[in-house]
């Protein structure tokens, strides 16, 4: 196993765009979790998964945030209607239950 | 609620001197506590973990931590850095394994 991919590894997009990131976890991992680092700051959660379900979601994730993980596999992070304070570093990890969290190398987007 | 602080955005120290980063954490429930390093363009790796136990911890490239639950402190130390060292490290808590709580980050120079 490679470990936690993520793509793409950039993104540039217009304010007002819509954009999907995606995270491939470690293939027996059952969590998956989604974090957002922005410049001189430590990663923040977003959201995680155990298997296909939701179970948190920070206050950090406005309505235009939508994240999924059909199947309890790989994950999708979409956000709709981009705005510049949404250019930040978003990391996913994996763990198996509650242990350690493997992360990936991040998805970095830039809103213009 | 927990969090974390990190006394010191940027720690300069020579090649071969001791490495201190601080950490300070806050949780109402005992903490599992974490230090991850970060490389340019990488993702989040993780050096050492305190969930239980003994309280000084041994990770990866001869690091190591402290946990003191009377100081609410957990700092990394290293006797003898070296140029690899030079990246960005970042102290992190949880309950239970769950979602991690970073604090803002330490950039460690090495000078030659």
């Amino acid at each position: 196993d490679t470990g936690v991919s993520q793509d793409p590894r950039h993104k540039i997009t217009k304010r007002g765009q819509n954009v999907t990131f995606r995270c491939d976890p470690i293939s027996e991992h059952n969590r998956l979790y989604w974090y957002r680092q922005t410049l001189g700051q430590g990663p923040e959660f977003l959201t995680y998964f155990q298997n296909e379900a939701q179970l948190e979601k920070s206050r950090l994730l406005s309505d235009r945030f939508s994240a999924e993980r059909p199947k309890g596999s790989f994950s999708t992070l979409e956000i709709q209607r981009t705005e510049q304070g949404d250019s930040a570093m978003y990391l996913c990890a994996s763990s198996l239950d509650y242990g350690e969290q493997f992360f990936g190398p991040g998805t970095r987007l830039t809103v213009l | 609620a927990q969090s974390v602080t990190q006394l010191g955005s940027h720690v300069s120290v020579s090649e071969g001197a001791l490495v201190l980063l601080r950490c300070n954490y806050s949780s109402s429930v005992p903490p599992y506590l974490f230090w991850y390093v970060q490389y340019p363009n990488q993702g989040l790796q993780l050096l050492l973990k305190y969930t239980t136990g003994a309280t000084l911890v041994k990770g990866i490239n001869g690091f190591e931590a402290e946990f003191k639950k009377s100081e609410t402190s957990f700092h990394l130390t290293k006797p003898s850095a070296h140029m690899s060292d030079a990246a960005e490290y970042f102290c992190a808590v949880s309950v239970r394994g769950n979602k991690l709580v970073f604090g803002a980050g330490t950039i460690l120079r090495v000078k030659s």
